[in-house]
């Protein structure tokens, strides 16, 4: 069955400069790639997704990169403000199945 | 709240006691799943249904686990015969049908195994 990955496990950036973390995946038949936000003892949160007709998707100061070829995705975040410390989720899916996700990036933006 | 609701947020029992959690989709949302979540790691694949039909249920599901949707509207999350290793947040979520589409989660439930 598919196994994501992902790193690093914790990440801390002044705030105002960029995080990236990245995600493998194994299955090569995945097409779906959501990236989730988890504040403390909240719910996890949907940011950006991508699916894998698209090399790379932008919202605002966040963008996802996407390479099926070395089956690889990341989350860029750019000009990091406190307020994106929180846990993040990377995860893939096959079209129709379950959603597997990765072990979770715990950010850090000091002021 | 047109959110996906799960009751109830907080479960304390002591370790053979069975429990049972709630999760109400958004109304209109065919798909449900549920996870479970230990400190420090990403969310766990549990089951889901299509409606009321479960598709997949998990290896690492013991048969002390069962889940159900009667209706394909809500769902319960059993478990028979509780261990502390059960201890772990159980979220639900809903997605709109089948084809990769977003998935939404509720607060979960926070169970404690004493």
């Amino acid at each position: 069955g598919e196994n994501v990955e992902q790193h690093p496990s914790t990440l801390s950036v002044q705030e105002g400069d960029s995080a990236v973390i990245k995600c493998t995946y194994s299955d090569s038949a995945s097409n779906y790639f959501p990236w989730y936000k988890q504040e403390l003892g909240k719910r996890p949160q949907l940011i950006i997704d991508i699916r894998s007709n698209v090399g790379e998707k932008k919202d605002q100061r966040i963008a996802v990169t996407l390479n099926k070829t070395a089956k690889h995705f990341s989350l860029h975040i750019t000009e990091t403000q406190p307020e994106d410390s929180a846990v993040y989720f990377c995860a893939a899916s096959k079209f129709t199945d379950k959603l597997i996700f990765g072990t979770g990036t715990r950010l850090q933006v000091f002021p | 709240d047109t959110g996906v609701s799960q009751d109830p947020r907080h479960k304390i029992t002591k370790r053979g006691q069975n429990v049972t959690f709630r999760c109400d989709p958004i109304s209109e949302h065919n798909r449900l799943y549920w996870y479970r979540q230990t400190l420090g790691q990403g969310p766990e694949f549990l089951t889901y249904f299509q409606n009321e039909a479960q598709l997949e249920k998990s290896r690492l599901l013991s048969d002390r686990f069962s889940a159900e949707r009667p209706k394909g509207s809500f769902s319960t999350l059993e478990i028979q015969r509780t261990e502390q290793g059960d201890s772990a947040m159980y979220l639900c979520a809903s997605s709109l049908s089948a084809a990769n589409e977003k998935l939404f989660f509720g607060s979960g439930t926070q169970l404690s195994v004493l």
